[in-house]
């Protein structure tokens, strides 16, 4: 199984910057996914990243607002640009399994508090 | 995109078996079904995964009937560690790759 870690773990941050959150993986994985989880609720897709292509973004994710970079097979990053308190949320990176089932593994978030 | 629920909380103590069944009625013949555990402040983890019949592991049982529109997890012999919320995903590789989470189910295990 994959091994992925992320960096910060936590942040506290001001309305109007952006945070930058990496996620590395032990193992090269073709598929990443970004996450994000309200504190009580479920996970929400946000994008999907493959190396060597632009990120996919789901329905009411944008590109500006999230901007994802891919650049190899073993790290991606989220940027999350211009927050406000509504970004206030966990973060969790995924990677797909290494046996050819539908299987993630996950992160262990980041959690973010915009104030 | 095939949507599922689940009971949103279940009570249970410690040594029982427990059931979590989801539904998911409008299922694909190509989706698959898989079982997630989250503890707080976590990632979720993979406990299972099958697509008909019964699935079995070290940790628990998936029983998917023959019309495959509902599932269900059975943790056998419960501890209190086991308290956590467990999702239910189904989904194929090629469409959304089972990126569809539901509420989730929040087990309580009690001594």
């Amino acid at each position: 199984s994959a091994v992925i870690s992320q960096k910060p773990s936590r942040d506290i941050c001001q309305r109007g910057t952006s945070l930058t959150i990496q996620c590395q993986v032990d193992s090269q994985v073709t598929m990443m996914f970004w996450y994000r989880q309200q504190p009580g609720q479920s996970l929400t897709l946000i994008a999907t990243a493959n190396q060597g292509s632009e990120a996919t973004y789901e329905s009411g994710f944008v590109i500006d607002k999230f901007p994802i970079s891919r650049p190899n097979l073993t790290f991606s990053t989220l940027t999350v640009s211009n927050m406000s308190p509504e970004d206030s949320s966990i973060y969790l990176c995924s990677v797909e399994g290494d046996r050819g089932t539908y299987e993630q593994y996950f992160g262990p978030g980041t959690r973010l508090t915009v104030t | 995109l095939a949507k599922t629920t689940q009971p949103i909380s279940m009570d249970s103590y410690e040594g029982q078996e427990v059931n979590i069944t989801c539904s998911h009625n409008n299922i694909a013949t190509n989706d698959y079904i898989t079982w997630y555990q989250q503890f707080p402040s976590q990632g979720p983890r993979f406990i299972i995964q099958g697509y008909k019949t019964k699935v079995t592991n070290e940790v628990a049982s998936l029983f998917i009937p023959a019309d495959r529109k509902s599932s269900t997890l059975s943790l056998p012999r419960v501890s209190l560690s086991d308290t956590a919320v467990y999702y239910c995903l189904v989904g194929d590789r090629w469409s959304n790759y089972q990126l569809i989470w539901g509420a989730g189910t929040k087990l309580i295990i009690k001594p």
